[in-house]
């Protein structure tokens, strides 16, 4: 069955360290968003991007980027990594106009 | 951009009485509202959407309506069970693809 997954599922670091999470599907998704969930905030959008070489910045994007070097993969970079940025990482994907879908999530902890 | 508000944060029901979960949009070219379910600890999952062409639907014990006019949106729980206790999340789009989500609302099912 096609699929959305993420890795790792939990990641503790420290602040200061480059840190990449993973997100892979495989339904063919043109469109791959990356959001940050914390309590009383519910999912807010860091980058997304709508094809191979397209990516746009989010409503809290500063300190994160994206690639997109291919259609099944959108890994999320924290370039120097901030204790503001400990959260829940999700990943979703979704087709034309169809609802998104979403990863299982990476909890992210920096110390 | 689109700012989605949710109301209330948390709702405490008694099994078998309904649920009515409220959400307003800021964009009026907002066409598409999804409403995710997320239990603790897993993803999001997508429970019902509606699109702007239409008032109301229902699909089983769950029915959204819209209110363009008035920018609003609602999730109406009936018959509730206790694995309706969940987070519930509003978004909307103003072009199927990119969401803007409310803040969430815990509701917990008592027995």
């Amino acid at each position: 069955d096609a699929e959305i997954t993420q890795s790792p599922r939990h990641k503790i670091t420290e602040t200061g360290r480059q840190v990449t999470l993973a997100c892979h599907q495989t339904w063919n998704h043109n469109n791959m968003f990356w959001y940050r969930q914390d309590l009383g905030h519910g999912l807010r959008l860091i980058h997304y991007s709508y094809g191979v070489h397209d990516t746009n910045k989010g409503e809290v994007s500063d300190g994160y980027s994206v690639s997109r070097s291919n259609t099944e993969d959108l890994p999320l970079t924290l370039e120097s990594a901030a204790s503001s940025q400990t959260s829940v990482y999700f990943c979703a994907s979704s087709g034309g106009s169809q609802p998104q879908h979403f990863g299982d999530g990476t909890r992210l902890s920096i110390l | 951009g689109e700012n989605v508000e949710q109301h209330p944060s948390t709702l405490s029901v008694q099994e078998g009485d309904s649920a009515v979960i409220k959400c307003t949009y800021s964009d009026s070219a907002s066409n598409y509202f999804p409403w995710y379910k997320q239990e603790l600890g897993k993803r999001p999952q997508l429970i019902i959407d509606i699109r702007s062409n239409v008032g109301e639907k229902k699909d089983q014990r769950i029915a959204v309506t819209l209110n363009k006019t008035a920018k609003h949106f609602s999730l109406h729980i009936t018959e509730t069970q206790p694995e309706d206790s969940a987070v519930y999340f509003c978004a909307a789009s103003s072009n199927d693809y990119k969401l803007s989500f409310g803040a969430g609302t815990t509701v917990t099912v008592r027995a």
